[in-house]
C-alpha cells in the first residue's frame, strides 16, 4: 500500500519550454502533496505544499509563477516548470501524505539544455 | 526556527560492524522520521517515531527517540552491503500539513 507514482521519470527539454510533472497516489487519497527539489548529494528542499482544491503554499524563495502547482484531485498533483532554464535542471520529487507519513514518488530528473 | 542536524554525513564501514547515525533537532517536535534513499532513486520510509523513548526495529536497523535530548539515533547492527544508502532523518514542523524539516543525510557505504 501507499504507492506514489511520478511521470515522467526523466525529461530533457530546450531552454524556454515548459515541462509538466505528474504525481499520483495510486492506492490512497492524499490530503496533502509536497513537491521537493534535490540537488546532487544534497538533502531535499521543500518547494511547495498543496492541498486538494486550494492554492499551493510556496516556500520562501520559490517563484510561484515559475513553478505552477495544481492539485486537482485527492490523487493527482502536477508541477509545471514554466520557461525552463538550465539552472532549473534538477531531481524533482513529490510526496503524498497518508495519515502522518509522507510517501514519495520515484522522482523526475529534469535536464534543460 | 527548527533545524535538523545529522552526523556523520559520510560513513564507510566494514560488513559485520555496528554503527550509529545521530539526528539532533533544535526545537520541540512530536514526530521524527527516518528515510532511506538509494542512488538515483526516491525515498523509502523506514521508521516513524512518535513519543519519548520510542524504539522501532526492522531487521538490522533500530531507531530510537529521546525527545528531552531532542535526539534520535539509527543503529545498524552487523552491517551488510545491502544497507549501503543515504539515510535521512526528518522532523515534523508542527504545521497542520505535517511538513518536514530534513537533515542533510548520511551517506553510508558498507564494504565487504
Amino acid at each position: 500500500g501507499a504507492v506514489v507514482s511520478q511521470h515522467p521519470s526523466w525529461v530533457i527539454c530546450k531552454s524556454g519550454t515548459s515541462v509538466k510533472i505528474e504525481c499520483r497516489s495510486l492506492d490512497f487519497q492524499a490530503t496533502t502533496m509536497f513537491w521537493y527539489r534535490q540537488f546532487p548529494k544534497q538533502s531535499l528542499m521543500l518547494m511547495a505544499t498543496s492541498n486538494e482544491g486550494s492554492k499551493a503554499t510556496y516556500e520562501q524563495g520559490v517563484e510561484k509563477d515559475k513553478f505552477l502547482i495544481n492539485h486537482a484531485s485527492l490523487t493527482l498533483s502536477t508541477l509545471t516548470v514554466t520557461s525552463a532554464h538550465p539552472e532549473d535542471s534538477s531531481f524533482y520529487i513529490c510526496s503524498a501524505r497518508w495519515g502522518i507519513t509522507q510517501y514519495f514518488g520515484p522522482g523526475t530528473r529534469l535536464t534543460v539544455l | 526556527e527548527l533545524k535538523v542536524e545529522q552526523n556523520p554525513l559520510f560513513l564507510s564501514m566494514q560488513e559485520g560492524k555496528n554503527y550509529t547515525i545521530y539526528c539532533n533537532y533544535s526545537t520541540t517536535s512530536d514526530r521524527l522520521y527516518w528515510y532511506r534513499q538509494d542512488p538515483g532513486k526516491s525515498l523509502e520510509s523506514l521508521f516513524v517515531l512518535l513519543s519519548n523513548g520510542a524504539v522501532k526495529q526492522e531487521g538490522r536497523l533500530m531507531a530510537s527517540l529521546d525527545t528531552k535530548a531532542r535526539l534520535s539515533t539509527l543503529h545498524i547492527t552487523a552491517a551488510v552491503h545491502d544497507l549501503s544508502a543515504t539515510y535521512f532523518c526528518a522532523v515534523d514542523k508542527g504545521s497542520s500539513n505535517y511538513q518536514l524539516i530534513w537533515g542533510a543525510g548520511t551517506k553510508l557505504i558498507i564494504k565487504p
